[in-house]
């Protein structure tokens, strides 16, 4: 099973909009809705921040929001913050109770 | 609050076996899986295996055949072992658990444990 492909690197102002890409296949994002987003600041274990695509756990700022289209899931996090300055995973359910991460992407706030 | 709680960091030789255990507090074995996830040096998250509190284990197809997953519920715990490690295997090991109710909501991590396989 090959990891799910994301930016390597991510961008933007303090404020803006950033989207990141989570692009996978027909036999792990495309055919479930089990997507979920974590984000890891250097040296610490990652956080939940979305699942099944686009819940939020209790918790977690309604700035951060998930979507998927076809093979492809993507993350949103809207009013970007310097604490906003982390790395992204996605991760998807792809069957007989085993799972794929993506790549890793990097946000910087400019 | 459920806290999974790991050791401290390991140096293991090449061809050794790595032993790893997840301390669990505040929650319930039952209505979880209890998974290891993997993430070597400045790279990303690979997901090792899972059980459940019945002890039935689903690994990584690339790790299978090195990869023991088991859990004791009446010492609060559960391991992972991997087998004839290398290089490869240097990571921080995480655990983490997700409920049977919501797949891949993987809500709980430990603070995981650096492993550095070196001759």
């Amino acid at each position: 099973q090959s990891a799910l492909t994301q930016p390597a690197s991510v961008s933007g102002s303090p404020g803006q909009s950033i989207t990141i890409s989570c692009t996978g296949t027909r036999s792990d994002v495309g055919s479930y809705n089990l997507i979920s987003w974590y984000e890891q600041h250097p040296g610490k274990a990652p956080r939940l921040l979305i699942y099944e695509v686009k819940k939020r756990p209790s918790g977690v700022s309604n700035r951060f929001s998930g979507s998927k289209s076809g093979n492809t899931a993507s993350l949103t996090i809207s009013g970007l913050q310097a604490e906003d300055e982390a790395d992204y995973f996605c991760c998807s359910y792809v069957g007989s109770s085993t799972y794929v991460f993506g790549t890793g992407t990097k946000v910087t706030v400019l | 609050q459920v806290q999974l709680q790991q050791g401290g960091a390991a140096l293991l030789k090449p061809s050794e076996t790595l032993s790893l255990t997840c301390g669990v507090s505040g929650a319930s074995f039952s209505g979880h899986f209890w998974t290891w996830i993997r993430q070597p040096p400045g790279k990303g998250l690979e997901w090792i295996g899972e059980i459940n509190h019945l002890g039935s284990a689903t690994s990584n197809s690339s790790l299978k055949s090195r990869v023991t997953i088991s859990i004791d519920p009446s010492r609060n715990h559960f391991s992972l072992r991997l087998t004839s490690v290398t290089a490869a295997d240097t990571a921080v090991y995480y655990c983490a658990r997700y409920p049977y109710t919501d797949y891949g909501r993987f809500d709980s991590w430990g603070q995981g444990t650096l492993v550095t396989v070196s001759s």
